[in-house]
């Protein structure tokens, strides 16, 4: 079955640190992959995506995500991450015409 | 505002009552999901409409739960003899088709059964 695992559940950083979120998925198939935030008290956003083509995707508000299809990985990062990017994180993987989804992980910048 | 919209956003009702969500999709977006998502989870597939169509209903899905979208274009999911378990975010996504694309998602419909 397609499977989507986030590693961490909550992740704590001072502003200015350097993030990475790592997602693993089990699909034997084509895949396009996806990074969503969800913002407190707001709906779910597309952070960036991956279809095909160049391996690593830039996305919005400074994040950016490389494919590693040998690893079957998309991990999220970030080089400075500000107080702003107190959000939850969800990788997810559409296998066909559904969204197989992560758990989330929650991101706590400290001021 | 043009993105997907849900109504209500909030609900309480009683368990063993009936409740109907409403969802408008994007409106050039011919696919519709439903996801449920619980604290501390990603969103759990539901269904799927492509256009009046509904395509899949997931094999987790009771048969209290059933959803329509009768023109295509908006859609309902409705709720029979809520239970306390049903307590839950209810979203929904709209996305075209095609190759490369992503859905939208509304701000949800938040469920909570006393």
């Amino acid at each position: 079955a397609q499977s989507v695992s986030q590693h961490n559940h909550h992740v704590i950083l001072s502003e200015a640190a350097s993030l990475e979120l790592g997602c693993n998925y089990s699909y034997g198939g084509t895949v396009n992959l996806f990074w969503y935030v969800q913002y407190p008290g707001q709906h779910l956003q597309l952070l960036l995506k991956y279809f095909s083509g160049d391996p690593l995707v830039k996305g919005i508000k400074g994040f950016e995500a490389e494919f590693i299809k040998s690893k079957f990985s998309f991990n999220l990062r970030k080089p400075s991450v500000q107080w702003s990017d107190t959000a939850e994180y969800f990788c997810a993987v559409n296998a066909n015409y559904q969204l197989i989804w992560g758990a989330g992980t929650k991101l706590i910048i400290k001021p | 505002d043009t993105g997907v919209s849900q109504d209500p956003r909030h609900k309480i009702t009683k368990r063993g009552q009936n409740v109907t969500f409403r969802c408008d999709p994007i409106s050039e977006h011919n696919r519709l999901y439903w996801y449920r998502q619980t604290l501390g989870q990603g969103p759990e597939f539901l269904t799927y409409f492509q256009n009046e169509a509904q395509l899949e209903k997931s094999r987790l899905l009771s048969d209290r739960f059933s959803a329509e979208r009768p023109k295509g274009s908006f859609s309902t999911l409705e709720i029979q003899r809520t239970e306390q378990g049903d307590s839950a975010m209810y979203l929904c996504a709209s996305s075209s088709t095609g190759g490369e694309t992503e859905a939208f998602f509304g701000q949800g419909t938040r469920l909570t059964v006393v």
